[in-house]
C-alpha cells in the first residue's frame, strides 16, 4: 500500500521561491506523481506529472514558474516568484494495486 | 479543451442514495487511453479518491467504500455516474469528476465540483 507523506504547512514572501515535498513508502520509490493545486472555492487543477528521473509533463497553461524535480524518493514541487494566487493548497497523488492515493496535502501561506 | 462538469442534488437524506453525473465535453468518453473517476473532499480535510472506471465498464473502487459504492459509465451521453449508498453525515463533501491516465492512474483533468450535503 503505497502512501504519500506531504508537510502540513509551508510559507514563503511574495516574489520569493518556495520548495514542496512529497514522500512516497518504502517500495514505491520508483512510482510517477502527479501535483495538484487546490485554491480555495475552486476545483483542484492539475500542475505536473513528475516521473523518477525529474522529467515532468505540465497541463494546460501551467505557467514555467511550476516546476518539478526528483531524488530517490522524494518528489519536489518548486515555485518560483511567488504570487498572491499561489496561495493554496498543493496535493501529490499516485496509483498503487488499482488504487489512487493523495498526500495529505501542504498549506502554502505566501506572506 | 476536455470539461468535466458534475450535476446531482446537493441534499441527500441519511440512509439514503446519493447520485451524481459527469458530464464530460470537448473529447470522448470511450478513449482507450483514460478511466473516468470520483474524488471529494470533506470539509476542512484532504482529498480522497472515491473510484473510477473505463469506458468499457471495468470499474476500480476505494476498498474504505466498496460496498456502497456504483460508478457506471453511458458512452451514447459521454457521462458517467456515481451512486453512493446509506450516506451519514460523514458523507458530506464537495464531490468532484475527474480523468486519469489508464498507464499511470495520475489524474490530468477535474471538474470544478459540486457539494453535497447529507443531512435531514
Amino acid at each position: 500500500q503505497v502512501v504519500l507523506t506531504q508537510s502540513p504547512s509551508a510559507s514563503a514572501s511574495l516574489g520569493a521561491s518556495v520548495k514542496l515535498t512529497c514522500s512516497l513508502s518504502s517500495g514505491h520509490r520508483s512510482n510517477a506523481i502527479a501535483w495538484h493545486q487546490k485554491q480555495p472555492e475552486k476545483g483542484p487543477r492539475f500542475l505536473m506529472k513528475l516521473n523518477t528521473d525529474g522529467s515532468h509533463n505540465k497541463g494546460d497553461g501551467i505557467p514555467d514558474r511550476f516546476s518539478g524535480s526528483s531524488s530517490g524518493a522524494e518528489r519536489y514541487l518548486t515555485i518560483s516568484s511567488l504570487q498572491s494566487e499561489d496561495e493554496a493548497d498543493y496535493y501529490c497523488q499516485t496509483w498503487g494495486t488499482g488504487k489512487r492515493v493523495f498526500g495529505g496535502g501542504t498549506k502554502l501561506t505566501v506572506l | 479543451q476536455l470539461q468535466l462538469q458534475e450535476s446531482g442534488p446537493g441534499l441527500v437524506r441519511p440512509s439514503e442514495t446519493l447520485s451524481l453525473t459527469c458530464t464530460v465535453s470537448g473529447g470522448s468518453i470511450s478513449s482507450s487511453n483514460y478511466n473516468w473517476g470520483w474524488v471529494r473532499q470533506p470539509p476542512v480535510k484532504g482529498l480522497e479518491w472515491i473510484g473510477s472506471i473505463y469506458y468499457t465498464g471495468t470499474t476500480y473502487y476505494n476498498s474504505s467504500l466498496k460496498s456502497r459504492v456504483t460508478i457506471s459509465v453511458d458512452t451514447s451521453k459521454n457521462q458517467f455516474s456515481l451512486r453512493l449508498s446509506s450516506v451519514t453525515a460523514a458523507d458530506t463533501a464537495v464531490y468532484y469528476c475527474a480523468r486519469d491516465d489508464i498507464l499511470t492512474g495520475l489524474i490530468d483533468y477535474w471538474g470544478q465540483g459540486t457539494l453535497v450535503t447529507v443531512s435531514s
